[in-house]
């Protein structure tokens, strides 16, 4: 079985200043690893996947996340954020079987101050 | 290329009706996946459909069903709502072919609540 934990439920941070929201993730086989973005009242949106290779993975809107397989981690970073990346995000496992679930993370929410 | 829909976009239910939230899939895939999320908490996978047989389900009891539509299109029924019912519902398409499934797709969810 699989699990995640994001280690920050709220993450303040100013405008143009650099974040990084941490995700820790527990299984006993290969994995692969998202992150996902929800604004209010709306589905999810898939940021970056790593599935193999480069450990960086760079995804929309700037964002980036490195996969660290001996710590099990996977922090998602952005350099400079703006006001319109206050929302919320979710960390994702896959345990690589045919149905492809994910298992979330409880979700860290982003609020970008001016 | 349109993207996932779902509907309604919300519903207000009591105690021990029943509810029906309908999916359309992406075009293209052929696997659709229902996801509860409550609220301040992370999605949590019910089960998944592909070619109209269900396909994997995660920890929720058998008044959860399913259904999937030879257009791929998917239904999720819930039988007797509890307050704890009340949630977010995402529903997710993707294409799942060489026993690889590829990323899933969200729609914009059913928001539920059960008074």
């Amino acid at each position: 079985a699989q699990s995640v934990t994001q280690l920050d439920s709220q993450v303040p941070v100013f405008e143009e200043a650099p974040v990084e929201l941490r995700c820790n993730y527990s299984s006993s086989v290969s994995v692969y690893l998202f992150w996902y973005v929800q604004y209010p009242n709306q589905g999810l949106q898939l940021l970056l996947k790593y599935l193999s290779g480069s450990t960086l993975v760079k995804g929309i809107n700037g964002f980036e996340a490195e996969f660290n397989k001996s710590q099990t981690s996977f922090h998602l970073r952005k350099p400079s954020v703006h006001i319109s990346d206050t929302a919320e995000y979710f960390c994702a496992v896959s345990d690589r079987s045919n149905t492809g679930k994910l298992i979330f993370g409880q979700g860290t929410t982003l609020q970008v101050k001016p | 290329e349109t993207g996932v829909t779902q509907s309604p976009t919300h519903l207000i239910k009591t105690r021990g009706q029943q509810v029906t939230l309908r999916c359309s899939s992406q075009s293209g895939h052929n696997t659709v996946s229902w996801y509860q999320q409550a609220l301040g908490q992370g999605p949590q996978f019910i089960f998944q459909y592909y070619r109209e047989e269900e396909n994997g389900r995660g920890n929720f009891p058998p008044r959860f069903s399913g259904l999937q539509f030879p257009n791929y299109s998917s239904e999720l029924n819930v039988n007797a709502l509890e307050l704890d019912d009340s949630a977010l519902y995402l529903c997710a398409s993707s294409y799942l072919a060489g026993g690889r499934n590829n990323e899933q797709f969200f729609g914009p969810g059913t928001r539920l609540t059960v008074l």
